[in-house]
């Protein structure tokens, strides 16, 4: 069965820390990962794309091992609103979503 | 910017009974998904959809369910006679040409089944 997993969390930081997240995936043959996020009874939403080569969009930094099967996100200088739900996702040809990570962001 | 639209935002229905839920993916799209999740639980694959059928669909996707692309703009799903468990929260998304880039999901269209 093709798994994608997540520490559901929920993960309790600090305004202005730096937090991580990681994720696992079991199906050798995803070529495509991503991160989105939810918010409370919302639809998922696009944060990144994940590549090889790692990436970085402002405050937010992906990463991919391939060997490891293994995703992870850093956001650094946590905001209030990056309070919400964040999925792993490993795509072949369809979407699996991990069960997400909770993070709460306190002031 | 372009989005993918549901309707309704949300469905009350009896068990037993028939629903349409309705999706418009974003028009130069060309890869169409479902997808649910119920209150508290992971977002699930329902069906994927290609070139006017059904490319990929998971065990959920049993009988009492079926898709279709009745015009160039919508996409349904209909769940023939709904059950109690049916209750969720459900997910249209959609591609663009390649079936490895990311997906862009709807509001969701919540449906209660009582």
């Amino acid at each position: 069965r093709k798994e994608v997993e997540q520490d559901p969390g929920p993960f309790n930081v600090p305004e202005g820390a730096t937090v991580a997240f990681n994720c696992t995936y079991s199906n050798s043959a995803s070529q495509s990962f991503f991160w989105y996020r939810q918010d409370c009874r919302k639809e998922p939403k696009l944060l990144m794309s994940v590549y090889s080569s790692g990436n970085e969009d402002g405050r937010f930094t992906a990463q991919l091992n391939r060997a490891s099967q293994y995703i992870s996100l850093l956001i650094r200088d946590s905001k209030l609103s990056d309070s919400a739900t964040y999925l792993c996702v490993a795509r072949d040809d369809k979407i699996i979503f991990g069960k997400g990570t909770r993070l709460h962001i306190l002031p | 910017e372009p989005e993918v639209t549901q309707t309704p935002s949300h469905q009350v229905t009896q068990m037993g009974q028939e629903v349409i839920l309705r999706c418009v993916p974003i028009s130069n799209h060309l890869y169409f998904y479902w997808y649910r999740q119920i209150l508290g639980q992971k977002v699930e694959f329902l069906v994927s959809f290609y070139n006017n059928e059904i490319s990929e669909k998971s065990e959920i996707f049993d009988d009492q369910f079926s898709v279709e692309r009745p015009d160039g703009s919508n996409f349904t799903l209909k769940i023939r006679s709904t059950k109690l468990e049916d209750s969720a929260m459900y997910f249209c998304a959609s591609s663009p040409q390649t079936d490895h880039t990311e997906a862009f999901f709807g509001q969701g269209t919540r449906l209660t089944v009582v």
